[in-house]
Order: C-alpha cells, then structure tokens, then sequence
C-alpha cells in the first residue's frame, strides 16, 4: 500500500518568508509525528498528534513553527519569518496507537537563504 | 530525559566482512528499542526493533541486534555486509506511543 507521502520534495524560501509543508500518513493511522533533521544530525522531535489532538509539541524550537492536524489525516508544518537555522529536513511519521513502528516519509529539504 | 549514544560517527568496512555498529542509551525506565536505516536523499526504513520478549532481535536485509538491560546497550550486527548496505544507520529509544530520541548515526562504507 501507500505510504507516508511529503510535498514539496524540496522547497527554497528567502529569509522571513513563510513556508507551509505537508504530510499525508498511511491511511488509518491515528499517530503522526513531525522530526526535523539538520545536516549530519539525528532527526529532532518537534511536535505529536493522536488523531486531531496535539499531544505534545514540546519540540518546537520557537513561536515561529506551527503544526495542525485539523481532520486527523493530512498534517502541515508551517514556519513563519523562515530563518537560515531553519533549513534542514523535515520529516513526517505516521503509526498506529502504541509502542510499536513509526513509519517515515521521505522528507521535505527546506533551504533558507 | 532520554538520550542515545552511538560510540561510532563513521566505520567503514570490507565487503563480506562482518559489521557491528555500537549504541547505547540512557533511560531510567523501560524502553523501546529501534534501529532505522536511511539511504541518501530517503526517509528512514525500519531495520528492526525491541519491544519486549527475546533480547536477540532479528531484522531486514540479515541484520539482528542484542538488548542487554544491564549495559543499556542495543549492538546492531550483520556477519557479512554486501556494497548495498552502505547507508546512515541510527539507534533510537521511546517510551510507549511517544517521541523518538535518536543517536547522531552511524555512516556505514562498505570497501570492495
């Protein structure tokens, strides 16, 4: 089946620009995390939903990064006023409720100049 | 808080050598244990993973790995790796449905 898809693959922002990026899960999954991965690092925990709920966004760097999940599907990402610190990966998982696999998207590289 | 240790940034080997790339982490309870593999320019593939039960966990593409609780250690091993396993591989830790705290990866070179 289908897995977890990112759009755009790739996205170019001038500083202070604002940016929106989109996550679609595996269908009929009720998790979905958000991880932001910078060059020749291990991904970063941003932010988690359960359904439509945003359960913990204990890793979101700043006010300036904003994540929905308004029907418990499709997720977006957006980051306002985009700064250089800004450009890295960001990936998408989504997995069933428990301890059990996430399973990634390929992720969007966002290049802030 | 969780945290994910991996002791090698970059190991690079020999084609049909064996291979272990080393994690280690630190938690105060228990534990869900993962490796991922990521092939440039891709997202991350699931190689195996440690929810409970037998602490030998066998995983994709000849991979298996060792849960030892009293080192809080989670050794990935392959006996023999092929030029198809060159790739960035990371250890990761969680505690029930939550986050993944990942290591800073393991770059893996397969030499023919």
């Amino acid at each position: 089946g289908a897995g977890v898809s990112q759009s755009p693959r790739y996205k170019v922002a001038k500083r202070g620009q604002d940016v929106a990026l989109r996550c679609d899960p595996i269908s009929g999954h009720v998790s979905l995390f958000w991880y932001q991965q910078a060059l020749g690092q291990g991904p970063e925990f941003l932010t988690y939903f359960q359904n439509e709920a945003q359960l913990d966004k204990s890793g979101l760097p700043s006010d300036r990064f904003f994540a929905e999940r308004p029907e418990g599907s499709v997720s977006t990402l957006k980051i306002q006023r985009t700064q250089q610190e800004d450009s890295a990966v960001y990936l998408c998982a989504s997995g069933l409720a428990g301890p059990d696999t996430q399973y990634f998207g390929p992720g969007t590289r966002l290049t802030v100049l | 808080a969780q945290s994910v240790t991996q002791l090698d940034s970059q190991v690079p080997v020999f084609e049909e050598a064996p291979v272990e790339l080393r994690c280690n982490y630190s938690s105060s309870v228990s534990v869900y244990l993962f490796w991922y593999v990521q092939y440039p320019n891709q997202g991350l593939q699931l190689l195996l993973k440690y929810l409970s039960g037998s602490t030998l966990v066998k995983g994709i593409n000849g991979f298996e790995a060792e849960f030892n609780k009293s080192q809080t250690s989670f050794h990935l091993r392959k006996p023999s790796v092929h030029i198809s396993d060159t790739a960035e591989y990371f250890c990761a830790v969680s505690q029930g449905a939550q986050k993944l705290v990942f290591g800073q990866g393991t770059r893996l070179t397969i030499n023919p």
